[in-house]
């Protein structure tokens, strides 16, 4: 079975900071993909990163980036110079293959708190 | 402008008062999910579909009923609804190559905050 963790339920941090979330995965499929999404307290879910198994390079997207590390099965999220607008719960997400469709597996969240 | 819609946003309700969550996409995605997201447990995917007339359960389907007649539409059913389904719900839509892990973001709605009494 697919799990994400995500150990880290809040953090802060400073204004044009950098913050890493972190996240770790179990699956024993040999392909899968990796996800970020952020809900800023309006509620809607946004797409931040994306990340693959077989890519060969960290994933960036703007200010984020992935730090994907296979043998640890980690995915962290790397947020550089951080802004107000930061402020939200952002949640890891995998996709694998359940042999009948594509199922995507969420973490708890963490919420991230951006001060001044 | 792509979209996932979904209807209606806020509820209140009693319990066993069968409702429905509308949700429709205008990208032409073939993959269409359900989540429901409460505190401390993020999102639980409740069912989902591949196709039109394609659709299997997730991982808390018990209480729910879905339908998929048609491409855009994937409405949610709570045929008797009780208190613990009070939740925050999403409906989400990707493309997806189906068998094989999905390389897609999906599409998130706005959310449907349900209040069963």
């Amino acid at each position: 079975a697919q799990k994400i963790t995500q150990t880290q339920p809040g953090m802060f941090v400073q204004e044009k900071e950098a913050v890493t979330l972190d996240c770790t995965y179990d699956t024993s499929d040999p392909s899968y993909g990796l996800f970020w999404y952020k809900q800023p307290s309006s509620g809607e879910m946004i797409f931040l990163i994306y990340q693959g198994s077989y890519d060969q390079q960290n994933a960036t997207e703007g200010r984020y980036s992935l730090n994907f590390q296979k043998a640890r099965k980690s995915a962290n999220l790397v947020i550089s110079a951080s802004q107000l607008g930061d402020s939200a719960m952002y949640f890891c997400a995998m996709s694998s293959n359940t042999g009948t469709a594509s199922k995507l597996t969420f973490g708890t969240g963490t919420r991230l708190q951006v001060t001044l | 402008e792509a979209q996932v819609t979904q209807n209606p946003r806020y509820l209140i309700t009693v319990t066993g008062k069968k409702l429905t969550v509308t949700c429709s996409q205008n990208m032409n995605h073939e993959y269409m999910s359900w989540y429901r997201q409460d505190p401390g447990l993020g999102l639980r995917q409740i069912y989902y579909s591949m196709n039109v007339e394609v659709t299997d359960k997730g991982d808390v389907p018990e209480g729910y009923k879905v339908s998929r007649k048609e491409k855009r539409n994937f409405p949610l059913i709570l045929e008797s609804p009780s208190p613990n389904q009070t939740s925050l719900y999403f409906c989400a839509s990707s493309s997806t190559p189906g068998r094989s892990f999905s390389n897609q973001p999906q599409h998130f709605g706005d959310g449907t905050r349900l209040s069963i009494l």
